[in-house]
């Protein structure tokens, strides 16, 4: 079945330093992908997405492309801030009836001042 | 526009007992899918409504309920709790594939 699969945390920044965490997936087809952040004692937030091969999303000054020839979707940052600290989720939207979410397990970001 | 609520957001239960959790969807969104998160992990997708119908559902057992009702609202329901159900609860309302999720509901079964 699909499947996500993310860099394992945690991952512990100085501010200002500049952020990657990786992400690919496994799918048939081609899924919609997705960056999901989550602080401490909330829900998930929808961070940014991408419907197709080559597409950017971005928010925030987060940024992920959508890479087909290496089924990745990388999530980076140009310079982080203390606030950014988080578990960041990448997913897929499988197909089918219910377009169900498949999550990665999260990344941990800790930034430092 | 109101977003989505969850309640309660904290429970302790017993093993062995019963519980429901409750959903409010965001404004006109018709479907609502439910997420189980256990620490340390992704979530994980239990099942979905659509117009009050279930339409999906993940791998969990059958003691892993739900309704949803005609204001588009929705309850997950577990019996016979296990030590292994202690987890956050997320529910997400969804209107043509974009998801609003709750901020969940943290049960503890002890």
């Amino acid at each position: 079945g699909d499947s996500v699969t993310q860099m394992e945390g945690p991952v512990t920044l100085s501010e200002e330093a500049f952020l990657t965490i990786n992400c690919t997936y496994t799918a048939t087809g081609y899924p919609s992908l997705f960056w999901y952040v989550q602080y401490p004692g909330e829900g998930l937030q929808l961070l940014l997405k991408a419907t197709k091969a080559d597409d950017k999303g971005s928010n925030k000054g987060f940024e992920a492309t959508y890479r087909k020839e290496t089924t990745s979707f990388h999530l980076e940052k140009g310079s982080v801030q203390v606030s950014d600290s988080a578990v960041y989720f990448c997913a897929l939207r499988e197909g089918g009836a219910t377009n169900k979410l498949i999550f990665g397990t999260g990344t941990l970001l800790a930034v430092q001042p | 526009e109101t977003g989505v609520t969850q309640s309660p957001t904290h429970l302790i239960k017993t093993r062995g007992q019963q519980v429901t959790l409750r959903c409010s969807s965001q404004s006109g969104h018709n479907t609502v899918s439910w997420y189980q998160q256990a620490l340390g992990q992704g979530p994980q997708f239990i099942f979905q409504y659509y117009r009050e119908e279930e339409n999906g559902r993940g791998n969990f057992p059958p003691r892993f309920s739900g309704l949803q009702f005609p204001n588009y609202s929705s309850e997950l329901n577990v019996n016979a709790l296990e030590l292994d159900d202690s987890a956050l609860y997320l529910c997400a309302s969804s209107l043509d594939y974009g998801y609003t999720f709750g901020s969940g509901t943290r049960l503890t079964v002890v």
